[in-house]
């Protein structure tokens, strides 16, 4: 069983403030690795597929990149409405998907 | 406008059952394998369960293995999830969701189950 790991588990930031969350895979996952944004009583959303694709809609201030155990989420410059939890998620052993446990960016 | 919309939670003792539903629209549903996720208060997310197009490859997390029945309607456009013998860690916001380049791209807004006597 693959287990992801994120780190921190809170960054505290200012907006403007680049944000880098890290994920790490307990196996190699390839580039099976997405990551999502969820605010507080919403569903989440997909950003990244494929550890570096952006999701329809998302902007180019949010950026993946890694392969095999070790990925990164970049957000160049936060803006007020990136301020949320962010989880990972991969699918190497299909058909399970699994997520970490989060990284929550909150606002220094 | 590509959307899912579930429906079917509620409150429900120790033991029982109940039966979600998501709906889907704005997109051809019975091209897209589809999912089951939930979410604890205060908790991430777990995947539930997923189910092959036609219906004939599900899958369930070990948490729900044997106790909860994932289907699907095309004509109808509409995914269901049975939900039998229900425990008290079985009280989360339950999402619907659809798959595409292994990830999860299409989410519902959730439904809310509550497990309590």
């Amino acid at each position: 069983e693959v287990v992801l790991t994120q780190s921190p588990a809170t960054l505290s930031l200012s907006p403007g403030e680049r944000a880098t969350l890290s994920c790490r895979a307990s196996q190699n996952v390839g580039r099976y690795l997405g990551w999502y944004q969820q605010k507080p009583g919403q569903a989440p959303r997909l950003l990244i597929f494929e550890a570096s694709n952006r999701a329809t809609g998302v902007p180019a201030r949010v950026s993946g990149s890694g392969s095999g155990t070790d990925f990164t989420l970049t957000i160049s410059s936060l803006e007020p409405e990136d301020f949320a939890v962010y989880y990972c998620q991969q699918r190497s052993n299909w058909p399970i998907f699994t997520f970490g446990p989060g990284t929550r960016v909150d606002i220094k | 406008e590509v959307q899912l919309v579930e429906s079917g939670g509620g409150l429900v003792q120790p033991g029982g059952s109940l039966r979600l539903s998501c709906t889907a629209s704005g997109f051809t549903f019975s091209s897209y394998w589809m999912s089951w996720v939930r979410q604890a208060p205060g908790k991430g997310l777990e995947w539930v369960a997923n189910i092959k197009i036609d219906e004939i490859e599900k899958h369930y997390g070990d948490s729900v293995k044997g106790r909860f029945t994932i289907s699907r309607d095309n004509a109808k456009n509409s995914l269901y999830l049975q939900m039998n013998y229900l425990r008290a860690e079985d009280t989360a916001v339950y999402y619907c969701a659809r798959e595409d380049h292994e990830t999860l791209d299409v989410w519902g807004q959730g439904t809310t189950v509550t497990v309590s006597s």
